[in-house]
């Protein structure tokens, strides 16, 4: 089986830009959640999409969004970039039952200038 | 608040030689705790799973203990090899789905020859 994907794997944006990310889950996979990394912060909860629903949400303001399609594949959002979200960010599936293993892609490098 | 704590932040030692890296949380209620390798610029990858119920689970030279009673995990490498050399990430589960899930911020582990 192919592993989870996401594109593209590096950007460079000014601030005020907004930017897209993608995210293709494991085949099957009907959960998707995405992350931020930072040397500072570690991982970071953004939100979960479960059959094109956001099922749970983190503690991120508006300006980060999401939305997942009915193949499970998910795009994630961020709008008026700011050099903060300078970081990488990580998208993980799974099946979707309770508590059981994520898969993490590769991640996504944004750099805002 | 839920919190995963790790320790040590950093730990450097010599290839061939064992390590244990240590995992105290306060997430309740729970129901699964994960330990994760990262390797630089990569998603993490999963290494265990371990539910209130198991004690130690191993995956080859990385052995995990739970004590669900104290709220403590570890995770023992035995014979470390240099491509050890990486973040190891404990992750804990409350008893809702894996989207709620709270990350300590890792061990970064150097291998050296």
């Amino acid at each position: 089986k192919a592993g989870v994907t996401q594109t593209p794997r590096y950007l460079i944006k000014t601030r005020g830009q907004q930017v897209t990310l993608s995210c293709s889950p494991i085949s099957g996979h009907r959960s998707v959640s995405w992350y931020q990394q930072t040397p500072g912060q570690g991982l970071q909860f953004l939100f979960e999409y479960f059959s094109e629903t956001q099922r749970n949400k983190g503690n991120f303001p508006g300006r980060f969004s999401g939305r997942q399609f009915s193949n499970s594949r998910s795009e994630m959002n961020v709008s008026t970039l700011e050099l903060g979200d300078s970081a990488l960010y990580l998208c993980a599936s799974s099946l979707g039952v309770v508590s059981e293993t994520q898969y993490f892609g590769p991640g996504t490098r944004l750099l805002v200038l | 608040k839920n919190q995963v704590e790790q320790s040590p932040q950093s730990l450097i030692i010599l290839e061939g030689k064992n390590c244990t890296l240590q995992c105290n949380y306060t997430v309740s209620p729970f129901s699964n705790l994960r330990w994760y390798k990262q390797d630089t610029g990569r998603g993490p990858v999963s290494l265990t799973i371990m539910t209130f119920s198991e004690n130690t689970k191993s995956n080859g030279r990385y052995t995990a203990t739970l004590d669900a009673d104290t709220k403590q995990s570890s995770l023992h490498i035995t014979a470390s090899q240099l491509s050890d050399s990486a973040s190891y990430i404990c992750v804990v589960s409350p008893n809702t789905n894996a989207g709620k899930s709270t990350f300590g911020d890792g061990t970064t582990l150097t291998v050296k020859p």
